[in-house]
């Protein structure tokens, strides 16, 4: 079975300019997560779908990030513009609906704002 | 809001001992529980899960935990370390009323020879 799938897996930009991410789920796994990870520190979730609409987006900011999961595949998460304290890990998992706790997580793409 | 606190950010033992790695937990329903360890530039990987059945949940690696409600606490432990266990390790809890995970922030484990 094919893991989620991530890309880019390393991404350098200026601060200012805009990036995306792009995540493969698990095939027949409705539910997808993205999530930010700051050197030294657990992942934040930033937003999960279930199947193409958003269940919790509340940790999002919502001014400068953008997702979305068309047909309830694939997703993207967009920063524009990017500011240095988004250098991070972004992690995309992802779970079959209903079971609790097994997240399958992706490589994760590494974002450096300089 | 639940939430988990991870106790040590780093944790150092030597090759064939006992590893135990702490967790305590707050959340004001009955949680799920989970450790997760990520390898250098890797995802993280379940090792394993309390879901409110037996309080000690074995998983994979030779890893297990301990639900102990009195304690709020969800440690892990392993009776040998191998030098391959090395790699940071999260403690995460889950809303039994929804998928919201949080996660601590992390202890690194390094084994040594």
């Amino acid at each position: 079975e094919a893991g989620v799938a991530q890309s880019p897996r390393y991404k350098i930009i200026e601060k200012r300019q805009s990036v995306a991410f792009w995540c493969n789920p698990i095939s027949g796994h409705a539910t997808l997560y993205w999530y930010q990870q700051i050197l030294g520190q657990g992942p934040k979730l930033l937003i999960q779908f279930q199947n193409n609409g958003v269940v919790d987006d509340s940790q999002l900011p919502k001014d400068r990030f953008s997702a979305e999961r068309l047909k309830g595949v694939d997703s993207t998460l967009k920063i524009q513009p990017a500011k240095l304290e988004d250098s991070a890990v972004y992690l995309c998992a992802s779970s079959l609906a209903g079971v609790w706790g097994e997240q399958y997580f992706g490589p994760g793409t590494r974002l450096t704002v300089t | 809001a639940q939430s988990v606190t991870q106790l040590g950010s780093h944790v150092s033992v030597s090759e064939g001992a006992l590893v135990l790695l702490r967790c305590n937990y707050s959340s004001s329903v009955p949680p799920y529980l989970f450790w997760y360890v990520q390898y250098p530039n890797q995802g993280l990987q379940l090792l394993l899960k309390y879901t409110s059945a037996a309080t000690l949940v074995k998983g994979i690696n030779g890893f297990e935990a301990e639900f102990k409600k009195s304690e709020t606490s969800f440690h892990l432990t392993k009776p040998s370390a191998h030098m391959s266990d090395a790699a940071e390790y999260f403690c995460a809890v889950s809303d039994t009323n929804n998928n919201d995970m949080r996660f601590g922030a992390g202890t690194r484990l390094t084994v040594k020879p």
